[in-house]
């Protein structure tokens, strides 16, 4: 148990549908990240919330919206995937100092777009 | 922008055997990080290196740290079943960013 929560494990929603991947942690910590890990590829950064302001946005599609109320909530919007969009979306947490710090990886959430 | 190649990408060794896995970056690193993921699970985070040549050992694991900050590696001395899993590095760039390499996957025959 890392203390960082992913909700819902899994999900199978088609390309018309709207739904939303949540994550909460509970270590006390000001940066939060979403990952992508598709299958043999390296995990991609999507988005960063660092004291709760979004600093990074790596060209990902407006399919994809990040949402982050407070430091330990984050949540990611999705609407009108594609199939290539099924992949384990982790959400990670850090404590944001000056340079990377350790990040702690929720269990992550497998989407499957039909 | 800041690339961090990984290799190798798959090795099967017997039980008993060593393992290591070499990471690149194709730009220096603030540090380096490395995580471990089972099969099924997440990444969850193993070690964290700073200096220049830094080595770093956790029982069987030998980590270490390019003079140049631009490579790292893992060694595994004889493994086992349970170091299973995909491992990656990741190297420290600008901010809060961290790259991650593609990960190798080990798998061990017993």
């Amino acid at each position: 148990e890392t203390g960082v929560t992913q909700t819902p494990r899994h999900l199978v929603m088609g390309m018309t549908n709207k739904k939303s991947l949540k994550c909460e942690q509970h270590l006390g910590h000001n940066a939060m990240y979403w990952y992508k890990q598709s299958a043999k590829k390296p995990l991609e950064l999507m988005f960063v919330y660092s004291l709760e302001e979004r600093v990074e946005n790596n060209s990902v599609p407006s399919r994809f919206s990040p949402e982050c109320p407070n430091s330990s909530h984050l949540f990611l919007h999705l609407h009108t995937l594609q199939p290539e969009d099924s992949a384990l979306y982790l959400c990670a947490s850090s404590q944001a100092r000056r340079g990377p710090d350790t990040q702690y990886f929720g269990p992550g959430t497998r989407l499957t777009v039909l | 922008g800041q690339q961090v190649m990984q290799i190798p990408q798959y090795q099967h060794v017997q039980e008993g055997e060593d393992f290591t896995t070499y990471c690149n970056s194709s730009t220096t690193l603030s540090n380096i990080q490395w995580y471990k993921q089972r099969p099924g699970g997440h990444p969850v985070f193993l070690i964290q290196l700073v200096k220049s040549g830094e080595v770093k050992k956790q029982k069987r694991l030998t980590f270490q740290f390019g003079e140049a900050k631009k490579n790292s590696s893992l060694h595994i001395t004889a493994t086992q079943t349970t170091d299973v899993g995909t491992y990656f590095c990741a190297g420290g760039g600008y901010g809060n960013k961290l790259v991650f390499g593609a990960g190798t996957i080990l798998r061990v025959k017993s």
